[in-house]
């Protein structure tokens, strides 16, 4: 069975200032996904970055970077130049199986400190 | 292009009431999703359609919850009777999956239904 773990319950950064959160998760297929969603007090979850299992390079989209080790399972997000914006819960998630559903973690709560 | 769309975006209901929440997904998208997300947590799947077929439906209580997309485009999750324990937000998404693409089957999501069960 797939599963995510997210350790960090909430975070506090300073504004301009880089954060990473972390994620690691567990699965038996070969293949697979691993998503980073960001979700606001409105609630509505949005995709930010997203990293194959396959891929050689590190994924980048803007100021989020995903750093992944796969010998450790490990696909932490980075954020750099943090903007008070980005205050919010986010979440890691993985595919892999064949129906393509997500399986995500508990979430972590990000606060950005003016 | 339009994201997807979920409504109504609140309810209120009293328990062993009936509730129903729509979903019209990303146009050409022939996967969609349903995920249960309660106060704390990350989203659950409840039931996973590909056109207007049921891929996956382990995660659905079926003595309570239904769900159909007979189309094959947009879809209607039923809840009859609630119980207080399914108060949570109700995300719908969709995703071009299983067509490869440039975005690689990513789920974009809906603004969610939160629903309050008393």
């Amino acid at each position: 069975a797939q599963k995510i773990t997210q350790t960090q319950p909430g975070m506090f950064v300073q504004e301009k200032e880089a954060v990473t959160l972390d994620c690691t998760y567990d699965t038996s297929d070969p293949s697979y996904g691993l998503f980073w969603y960001k979700q606001p007090s409105s609630g509505e979850m949005i995709f930010l970055i997203y990293q194959g299992s396959y891929d050689q390079q590190n994924a980048t989209e803007g100021r989020y970077s995903l750093n992944f080790q796969k010998a450790r399972k490990s696909a932490n997000l980075v954020i750099s130049a943090s903007q008070l914006g980005d205050s919010a819960m986010y979440f890691c998630a993985m595919d892999g199986d064949s129906s393509y559903k997500l399986i995500f973690g508990s979430g972590t709560r990000l606060l950005v400190r003016p | 292009e339009a994201g997807v769309a979920q409504s109504p975006r609140y309810k209120i209901i009293e328990k062993r009431q009936s509730v129903a929440f729509w979903c019209n997904p990303i146009s050409g998208h022939a996967t969609l999703y349903w995920y249960q997300q309660i106060l704390g947590q990350g989203p659950k799947l409840l039931i996973q359609f590909q056109n207007n077929g049921v891929v996956d439906d382990s995660q659905l209580p079926k003595d309570r919850f239904s769900a159909e997309r007979l189309k094959g485009v947009d879809s209607t999750l039923k809840i009859q009777p609630a119980k207080l324990e399914d108060s949570a937000v109700y995300l719908c998404a969709s995703s071009s999956a299983p067509a490869t693409g440039p975005d690689l089957g990513t789920q974009y999501f809906g603004p969610g239904t939160r629903l309050l069960v008393l």
